[in-house]
């Protein structure tokens, strides 16, 4: 069974890093990219990094790039997402997310998602 | 960074109903790189469609897309009350992917 888990979230202020991590389990990791989407409360879907199955690929958000990293550890089927000067708006429950196939491709499995909250 | 308008932002029919959701992108999408998912409340999405047209595994067939370049269409031929709820497109043509800002479909 394909199983994504999210860890790392919580309440951090405004200007300060806070380190995603996601588990993945129930498939072969290095076959597949792997993305991170963020919904803030009661908002729609906001698509934040993907990253392909060798790190060769990696593509950021307008909104986020220059601030967060993403980043894979295939030895230990896991993802990564490393956010830096952190703002309200970046308040949001992060979902890490399998893509479907390829570098290219849309995305199948989700996980339950870890709460992001940046306030003083 | 191709940003994607969906209309209407709230669509309010009735089960048995035909629904059409459109997806319009501010730049052409990639090999028609355009899929469609489904969130219901305290759910995570689910796909139905990608490239535009296909099927996911499990999707029924009431459920289809259509379109290519900029404008794109999910079309429910014949609602059921499992239905109803918020309907997302996102484009994966390059690195940079990004979500519609939603459809929310209801009972009326």
């Amino acid at each position: 069974e394909v199983q994504v888990v999210e860890s790392g979230g919580g309440l951090v202020q405004p200007g300060r890093s806070l380190r995603l991590s996601c588990a993945a389990s129930g498939f072969t990791f290095t076959d597949y990219g792997m993305h991170w989407v963020r919904q803030a409360p009661g908002k729609g879907l906001d698509w934040v990094a993907g990253i392909n199955w060798n790190s060769a690929i990696i593509g950021y958000a307008d909104s986020v790039k220059g601030r967060f990293t993403i980043s894979r550890d295939n030895a230990k089927n896991s993802l990564y997402l490393e956010m830096n000067s952190l703002r309200p708006e970046d308040t949001a429950l992060y979902y890490c997310v399998k893509a479907h196939y390829g570098t290219y491709s849309p995305l199948d499995y989700w996980g339950q998602g870890t709460p992001v909250t940046v306030s003083s | 960074e191709i940003v994607l308008a969906q209309s209407p932002g709230t669509l309010s029919l009735s089960p048995g109903d035909r629904a059409t959701l459109s997806c319009r992108a501010s730049q052409t999408v990639s090999s028609n790189y355009l899929a469609w998912y489904q969130q219901k409340p305290g759910q995570a999405p689910r796909l139905l469609i990608s490239g535009a047209s296909s099927r996911a595994t499990g999707i029924p067939d009431r459920f289809s897309g259509s379109g290519s370049g900029t404008d794109f269409t999910l079309t429910i031929s014949r609602l059921e009350p499992e239905d109803f709820a918020v309907y997302y497109c996102q484009q994966y043509g390059s690195s940079v992917c990004s979500f519609g800002q939603g459809t929310k479909l209801q009972i009326k």
